[in-house]
C-alpha cells in the first residue's frame, strides 16, 4: 500500500531562515516522490520530482529535496526563504507507469518579514 | 507553456442538479485524470482514463459520476445528482510524455474548479 505523510500541517519561518517541510512515505515498491506548491487561488504547480535517478533533487525557486529510503523521506529544503514562497506545499508518490498519485496533507508555509 | 485549463473556476449548484466540470489537458498527453480536494482534507485521487476508457477508479466515484473525452480536446466530469459533501475543488491532470524506460510519469495539473454544492 501506499501512502504520504506530511508532518506540520503550518510552518512558519522568518525570511532569510532555512524551510524544511517534512514528507515521508510508504511504499511497498518503488516509489516516484514530487513536490507540488500551491498559490491562493491556483493549480499545483511541480517544484521537483525523484524519478529514481539522483537522489538529492533540485527543482525550481531554489527548491531541494533528498530521497533517503533508509528514511523513507523526501524533505523538501530551501536555505533561505523568500516571502514569495509562501504557498501550500504538497508533496506526492506514484510508482510505475501512469499512475495514480497519493498525495500528503499539505504544508502552509508563511513566511515573516 | 502548455497547460491544463479548467472550466468555471467556480460553480456553484443546488443539491440534486447535475453538473460537469470542463478540463482540457495538454494537447500530445495520453492519459487523464480527475482528484478532489475537500476543504482541509488532502488531495484525492477520483479516476483515470486511457483510450477512451476508465482505467482505474476509487471507491469515491461511484454511480453518480462519469467522465468522457467527447471530442478529443475535452475531458469531463459529470456528477449526476450532487450531494453536499460533493464541495470541493476537482483538479484536471494529464500526463503522458513520461520516460517509460524510466517508469514514471509527470501528471500537470490545472488550476480546479471549486464546486459549492447548497
Amino acid at each position: 500500500a501506499q501512502s504520504v505523510t506530511q508532518l506540520g500541517s503550518h510552518v512558519s519561518v522568518s525570511e532569510g531562515a532555512l524551510v524544511l517541510l517534512r514528507c515521508n512515505y510508504s511504499s511497498s515498491v518503488p516509489p516516484y516522490l514530487f513536490w507540488y506548491v500551491q498559490y491562493p487561488n491556483q493549480g499545483l504547480q511541480l517544484l521537483l520530482k525523484y524519478t529514481s535517478a539522483a537522489t538529492l533533487v533540485k527543482g525550481i525557486n531554489g527548491f531541494e529535496a533528498e530521497f533517503k529510503k533508509s528514511e523513507t523521506s523526501f524533505h523538501l529544503t530551501k536555505p533561505s526563504a523568500h516571502m514569495s514562497d509562501a504557498a501550500e506545499y504538497f508533496c506526492a508518490l506514484t510508482w510505475g507507469n501512469f499512475n495514480k498519485f497519493y498525495f500528503g496533507s499539505g504544508t502552509k508555509l508563511n513566511v515573516k518579514p | 507553456e502548455p497547460e491544463v485549463t479548467q472550466t468555471p473556476s467556480h460553480q456553484v449548484t443546488q443539491m440534486g442538479q447535475e453538473v460537469i466540470l470542463r478540463c482540457v489537458p495538454i494537447s500530445n498527453h495520453l492519459y487523464f485524470y480527475w482528484y478532489r480536494q475537500i476543504l482541509g482534507q488532502k488531495v484525492e485521487f477520483l479516476v483515470s482514463f486511457y483510450n477512451n476508457e476508465i482505467s482505474e477508479k476509487s471507491e469515491i466515484f461511484d454511480d453518480q459520476f462519469s467522465v468522457e473525452r467527447p471530442d478529443g480536446s475535452n475531458f469531463t466530469l459529470k456528477i449526476r445528482s450532487t450531494k453536499l459533501e460533493d464541495s470541493a475543488m476537482y483538479f484536471c491532470a494529464s500526463g503522458g510524455q513520461g520516460d517509460l524506460a524510466g517508469g514514471y510519469n509527470e501528471q500537470f495539473f490545472g488550476p480546479g474548479t471549486r464546486l459549492t454544492v447548497l
